[in-house]
């Protein structure tokens, strides 16, 4: 079975607008945490936002907020007012037993174009 | 410098040559990383170095030989590879300590493309 489950291969958003990406996770842990990363057609893996299995508030970044449903084992990316910068491919991420597993467990990615 | 750099950014190579891939790290991370992304597929880890010590070796042909002097550099050593093995390979290093949040940070990558 998959860990990590990123449901959406491409969306096109018109910009401006807010974006959801999902991402779902399983894992029976207690301790892991939830990474998003950024990948603009260069190929550099840029870290947007982290969200830990204990934290009880939603992480935001700027424009990146994290909608993390515990119970429902989902992570959802959400980025408000798109910009045609924010084009690029988006990866969902876990580390599960964070204090001894080095391995990030990756999504298959959701390719976003944001229109003008 | 700052980062992760990684170099060559671009390799073709053919499948009885001898490459090597370098990563630098400047951020005073104590572990690194080497990843292949291939098309359509999850990112792979391969190797993880703590330390200097490699921790993990995701079941990785030998033709892959991982090497890592001091807690600043990684190389991938590569030969007689195969077509299959064309892809993205990224380097990345994080802090490893108590209540960090662990993320990894990536270098560019290097295209590797096997003939």
């Amino acid at each position: 079975a998959q860990k990590i489950t990123q449901t959406q291969p491409g969306m096109f958003v018109q910009e401006k607008e807010a974006v959801t990406l999902d991402c779902t996770y399983d894992t029976s842990d207690q301790s892991y945490g939830l990474f998003w990363y950024k990948q603009p057609s260069s190929g550099e893996m840029i870290f947007l936002i982290y969200q830990g299995s204990y934290d009880e508030q939603n992480a935001t970044e700027g424009r990146y907020s994290l909608n993390f449903q515990k119970a429902r084992k989902s992570a959802n990316l959400v980025i408000s007012a798109s910009q045609l910068g924010d084009s690029a491919m988006y990866f969902c991420a876990m580390r599960e037993n964070m204090d001894s597993n080095y391995q990030l467990i990756w999504g298959a990615g959701t390719k976003l174009i944001i229109k003008p | 410098e700052t980062g992760v750099t990684q170099t060559p950014r671009h390799l073709v190579m053919g499948m009885t040559n001898k490459k090597s891939l370098k990563c630098e790290q400047h951020l005073g991370h104590n572990a690194m990383y080497w990843y292949k992304q291939s098309a359509k597929k999850p990112l792979e880890l391969m190797f993880v170095y703590n330390f200097k010590e490699q921790t993990e070796n995701n079941s990785v042909p030998s033709r892959f030989s991982p090497e890592c002097p001091n807690s600043s550099h990684l190389f991938l050593h590569l030969h007689t590879l195969q077509p299959e093995d064309s892809a993205l390979y990224l380097c990345a290093s994080s802090q490893e300590s108590t209540g960090a949040a662990y993320e990894q940070y990536f270098g560019p990558g290097t295209r590797l493309t096997v003939t």
